[in-house]
């Protein structure tokens, strides 16, 4: 069946705009995360969802990033007023279930570069 | 907390050696282990988990790793390398129980086998 997918693939925007990045999980999962992937670096943790329980947003590092998600489907992650330290890979996974024996499926990413 | 320790930024290992990648975690109960693939322009891909059990883990491309609690470590190894294995690999840990769900990754070695 399809994996995750994630839109845009890359992304060029200037400093101070907004964006959006969409990801969409493998149908069935309840759990979904994103990562943020500074270039030569390890995923870092930003948010997760997992069906209507209020989402886990511990890894979110300033209030300018946000992410919603509609039931067990589609998520966005918007971030707002971008900065020159936002660019990186924008990585969302789902898994079956947020139990730790659950592996995560990921997408291939959003490249972000803010100008 | 929990943690992640990649050691080795990079390995090199001739075509048809063994090969070691590393990790060690750190956690405050049990751990679930896990190691992950990425290669150029893709997303991680799933290797293969430690939940509980035998402490030697086989996975997909002929990958297994063995979990040691008491070094605390979870080294990725494989009998006979490829020129196809070259790629960056992650390790990741999460706690078992009622912790943080999202996984936690070290920064990643790469893997070069030259033929």
């Amino acid at each position: 069946g399809a994996g995750v997918s994630q839109s845009p693939s890359n992304k060029v925007t200037e400093k101070g705009k907004d964006v959006e990045l969409r990801c969409d999980p493998i149908s069935g999962h309840t759990a979904l995360y994103w990562y943020r992937q500074r270039l030569g670096q390890g995923l870092e943790f930003l948010i997760y969802f997992q069906g209507n329980s209020a989402p886990d947003k511990s890894g979110l590092p300033s209030d300018r990033f946000s992410a919603e998600r509609t039931g067990e489907s589609v998520s966005t992650l918007t971030i707002q007023r971008t900065q020159q330290e936002d660019s990186a890979v924008y990585l969302c996974a789902s898994s079956l279930g947020t139990g730790g024996s659950y592996e995560q499926y990921f997408g291939p990413g959003t490249r972000l570069t803010v100008t | 907390a929990q943690s992640v320790a990649q050691p080795e930024d990079q390995v090199n290992v001739a075509e048809g050696n063994p090969l070691t990648v590393k990790c060690t975690y750190s956690v405050s109960g049990n751990p679930y282990l896990f190691w992950y693939v990425q290669y150029p322009n893709r997303g991680l891909q799933f290797l293969l988990k430690y939940i509980t059990g035998d402490n030697l883990v086989k996975g997909s491309y002929g990958f297994e790793a063995e979990f040691n609690k008491s070094q605390t470590s979870f080294h990725l190894k494989k009998p006979s390398a490829l020129v196809s294995d070259s790629a960056l690999y992650f390790c990741a840990v999460r706690e078992t129980g009622a912790g943080r769900r999202a996984l936690t990754f070290g920064s990643g070695t790469r893997l070069q086998v030259q033929p």
